[in-house]
């Protein structure tokens, strides 16, 4: 089936720093989403993002996060700057249209140390 | 409180038998989503049913969205079956958000 694909699979950041989880969605889909699954909770919604603008975004989504996905390549994540609380998989998502079947990646695991 | 409920949180089977999965919801849902999550981690879509019954190879989806419930139907367990199953609602009303439950963990074994 459809590929989204997440690099890297794990990362590991001192408190403070700055990271970008990176997305590659399927090829011709047109919407984003990042969700945020802490160990052993459920998954969270973050955002979403279409035609590059920012649709919806959850009280998760705080201030020090954002989104853009520059001249159609990756769809990114940043964290400016990390707090130990960010510590999740970051599940990147997307769709052809809106609302519809979504295709997740495998995750990345941030570690904030 | 607790937007999507599943249960059981856990369910234990052998090889060959059926699993029934539910999924309840607290508010208006225009569809339901089930996923499979990998022990890895990883998300695989299953089906996807705003109403009524779907079936896909030996999983089957019934959404009742009136009654806020859904369930999925597995049959015929495989040891790769084994997972957690996760149920996710969609509000609608011009949102693409999903809401998840906690999941089902499903181990089947031999």
């Amino acid at each position: 089936g459809p590929k989204v694909l997440q690099i890297p699979s794990h990362q590991i950041i001192d408190m403070g720093q700055m990271v970008t989880l990176n997305c590659d969605p399927v090829s011709n889909h047109l919407y984003f989403y990042w969700y945020k699954q802490i160990l052993g909770q459920q998954m969270e919604f973050l955002v979403n993002f279409y035609n590059g603008k920012v649709m919806e975004k959850s009280k998760l989504f705080k201030d020090q996060f954002s989104v853009e996905r520059p001249d159609g390549s990756y769809f990114t994540l940043k964290i400016q700057p990390t707090a130990l609380e960010d510590s999740a998989v970051y599940f990147c998502a997307s769709s052809l249209n809106w609302a519809e079947t979504l295709y997740f990646g495998a995750g990345t695991r941030l570690s904030v140390l | 409180g607790q937007q999507v409920q599943q249960s059981p949180a856990s369910l234990v089977l052998q090889e060959g038998e059926n699993a029934e999965l539910q999924c309840n919801f607290s508010s208006t849902a225009t569809r339901l989503q089930w996923f499979y999550q990998r022990p890895g981690g990883s998300l695989v879509s299953l089906l996807s049913n705003p109403s009524g019954t779907k079936h896909t190879g030996r999983l089957t989806s019934t959404t009742v969205t009136k009654e806020r419930r859904g369930s999925l139907h597995i049959s015929s367990s495989q040891i790769t079956d084994s997972g957690t199953y996760l149920c996710a609602m969609e509000r609608g009303g011009g949102s693409a958000k999903l809401i998840f439950g906690e999941g089902t963990k499903l181990t089947v074994s031999s």
